[in-house]
């Protein structure tokens, strides 16, 4: 199983909503990455778990919200977003933080109205 | 800081033709890889090919090989006997062996066309 999958597809949400975006992976897997996406453009590092552990955070506002309940899962809680907000979400994984490629999952497209 | 620069916005190939894909790169680390990721209109970013910077070979997977010059800090990606499936966007990335946590730097992308 080399997978990685995000839930949902696609989300829409409303400036005061709360919402969760979840990736799960079951490669064994120890390092778990947010990256955000705009059109177009190339992804951008949000936050990154080691072993559970947030380990980087990118200056990501506050209205992000990571979360690894454990070694397979990572959720992204969502608070008060912006429009600009409005992007793909991408999860990946990687064996480890150093030496391995990561694997991506599909995306799950945010669009904040 | 490490930055990965593409600059080829477009490219455009016929359907069994060959292309190469540029970047280039530049960082103070000897120690690093270079990826090559696909991403076709369905989003998955998809892991094309990897060179670890201590490899002077280049690496190779089936169509797909690089050329990777360390002194110039070049690495290009050459696409044989182009097929429709290879039309998507692709990003060079960089990691660093040691530092910031396995993060990948994507160079901007180059969007590739295959006409049939």
């Amino acid at each position: 199983d080399t997978e990685v999958t995000q839930t949902p597809k696609h989300l829409v949400m409303g400036m005061t909503n709360k919402k969760s975006l979840k990736c799960e992976q079951h490669m064994g897997h120890r390092a778990m990455y947010w990256y955000k996406q705009k059109a177009k453009k190339p992804p951008e590092l949000m936050f990154v778990y080691s072993y559970e552990k947030l380990s980087i955070n990118e200056s990501v506002p506050s209205r992000f919200s990571p979360e690894c309940p454990n070694s397979s899962l990572l959720n992204l809680h969502l608070h008060a977003l912006q429009p600009e907000d409005s992007a793909l979400y991408l999860c990946a994984s990687s064996q480890g933080q150093k030496n391995t490629e990561a694997f991506f999952g599909q995306g799950t497209r945010l669009t904040v109205v | 800081a490490q930055t990965v620069t593409q600059s080829q916005p477009e490219m455009s190939v016929q359907e069994a033709e060959t292309v190469t894909l540029s970047c280039t790169y530049d960082t103070s680390e000897s120690d690093y890889y270079l990826f090559w990721y696909k991403q076709p209109p369905s989003r998955q970013m998809i892991l094309v090919i990897r060179q670890e910077a201590y490899k002077q070979q280049n690496a190779t997977e089936n169509r797909f090989s690089v050329n990777f010059q360390k002194a110039a800090k070049s690495f290009s990606l050459k696409i044989s006997d182009s097929q429709l499936g290879d039309a998507a966007m692709y990003f060079c990335a960089y990691r660093s062996e040691w530092n910031q946590g396995g993060k990948l730097i994507f160079g901007q992308g180059t969007e590739l066309s295959v006409k049939p």
